[in-house]
């Protein structure tokens, strides 16, 4: 149990395009998302936190309106990147909070590259 | 000021060599300790949560422990598949809901 997809798994795409990623908790509910930012070797830098049927709370220095997030439903996440440049590009990792331990499950993550 | 301080950065390890790996804490009112295993371009994969001091875990090679400042996860007899970056994270006690925090990571080669 306790599984979270990611969708795409890459992506590239051309300067000043938006590109959308999805999160799923497949086999539990998430009422909190999170979604994460890596650089190579370097650890998770939490983004904003994603709250079923509320807006998302961003973390400071990232931009709401580049970054758009979507909590339509107890089970998906989304993640606009919108206007992407090329130093948007990295690793892009979901997050799932299973309400009743606290325990954050992960995606796979999505490798974005905008050329 | 809440944090995580993983240590050391990075440890090699010959095959069979028994170690652990650091996390220490500060935050205010300990909700959980998760430990993550992390393989490059992967997402962290979930190994144990530990909710108050004393508590310990297992799981094949690896053991997780608990005090109220730091936790330890051994690694007994590690093989070449258990290489990988090992992340510790800690939810504290918020008001505002979301304190979660993600140390830096330890970095772990185990060598035939």
């Amino acid at each position: 149990g306790a599984v979270v997809s990611q969708h795409p798994s890459w992506v590239i795409c051309k300067s000043g395009t938006s590109v959308k990623i999805e999160c799923r908790s497949l086999d539990f509910q998430a009422t909190t998302m999170f979604w994460y930012r890596q650089f190579p070797k370097q650890s998770l830098m939490l983004m904003a936190t994603s709250n079923e049927g509320s807006k998302a709370t961003y973390e400071q220095g990232v931009e709401k309106d580049k970054f758009l997030i979507n909590h339509a439903s107890l089970t998906l996440s989304t993640l606009t990147v919108t206007s992407a440049h090329p130093e948007d590009s990295s690793f892009y990792i979901c997050s799932a909070r299973r309400d009743s331990t606290y325990e954050q499950y992960f995606g796979p993550g999505t490798r974005l590259t905008v050329t | 000021e809440d944090q995580v301080t993983q240590s050391p950065e990075a440890l090699r390890l010959q095959e069979g060599e028994s170690s652990s790996l650091n996390c220490s804490y500060t935050v205010s009112g300990l909700r959980g300790l998760f430990w993550y295993r992390q393989d490059p371009g992967k997402g962290p994969e979930f190994l144990f949560t530990l909710y108050s001091a004393g508590k310990e875990k297992e799981k094949e090679r690896l053991k997780a422990t608990l005090t109220k400042k730091e936790s330890f996860l051994h690694i007994t007899a590690p093989k070449p598949e258990d290489s990988a970056t090992y992340l510790c994270a800690v939810q504290g006690a918020s008001n505002t809901g979301n304190q979660f925090y993600f140390g830096t990571g330890t970095s772990l080669t185990v060598i035939p």
